[in-house]
């Protein structure tokens, strides 16, 4: 069975600085990869995927994520925070069947002036 | 392009009382469909997904049921709603059969019992 752990619940970090949010992953075989962005009160928005090309991952909203086989991470990136990205964040692992996900349990982005 | 529909965007019921949450999918054929319950401050529970019409998998037992009338509309249903029913429903879509497909998600109901 495939599991993610996604290694903070909350991460604050100040406009204009860079972002780190991490993601350990379990999976029997290769995995594929996501991260998804979460407003309130909104659905969840498809920030990047890996499907086993290249281990360097570019996204929207200038994220981007690297998948490292030898330390089953895929963290997500930004070089420079933004206010409006300031929300939630869940790394999500595929499992092959019928395209079901196994979702982590989501990290909250704040971001401060 | 492809998008989503779910309605209504939020909700508020009685104990008892019966519910029906409606997600449409557009410009994708035969996708496979979903259902999630988003807790308050917790992950997503899949409660249901269907690869095709009529084909309908529950991944948690409890009161709630759903169906798939048409290719691209899916349909979440209760006869009588409990207060723990209550939380964020959200509907996706994905590709049909691919092993490497995101899901795409509804922007949600929010369902509240009174």
């Amino acid at each position: 069975a495939q599991s993610v752990t996604q290694l903070d619940s909350h991460v604050s970090v100040s406009e204009g600085t860079p972002v780190l949010l991490r993601c350990n992953y379990s999976s029997s075989y290769s995995p594929s990869l996501f991260w998804y962005v979460q407003h309130p009160n909104k659905g969840l928005q498809l920030l990047l995927k890996y499907t086993s090309a290249a281990t360097l991952v570019k996204g929207i909203n200038g994220f981007e994520a690297e998948f490292k086989k030898s330390e089953t991470s895929f963290h997500l990136t930004k070089p420079s925070a933004h206010m409006s990205d300031a929300a939630e964040y869940f790394c999500v692992v595929s499992d092959g069947t019928a395209s079901k996900l196994t979702f982590g349990t989501g990290t909250r982005l704040q971001v401060t002036l | 392009s492809q998008t989503i529909h779910q309605w209504p965007a939020t909700l508020v019921q009685p104990v008892g009382s019966p519910l029906s949450l409606e997600c449409t999918v557009e410009g994708t054929s035969n996708p496979n469909l979903y259902w999630y319950r988003q807790a308050a401050g917790r992950g997503l529970q899949l409660l249901f997904y269907s690869v095709g019409i009529g084909q309908i998998s529950s991944e948690v037992p409890q009161n709630l049921s759903a169906s798939r009338p048409q290719d691209r509309q899916f349909i979440l249903s209760s006869k009588k709603l409990l207060l723990s029913d209550s939380g964020f429903y959200l509907c996706a879509w994905s590709m049909y059969g691919g092993f490497n497909q995101p899901q795409h998600f509804g922007d949600g109901t929010r369902l509240s019992i009174l």
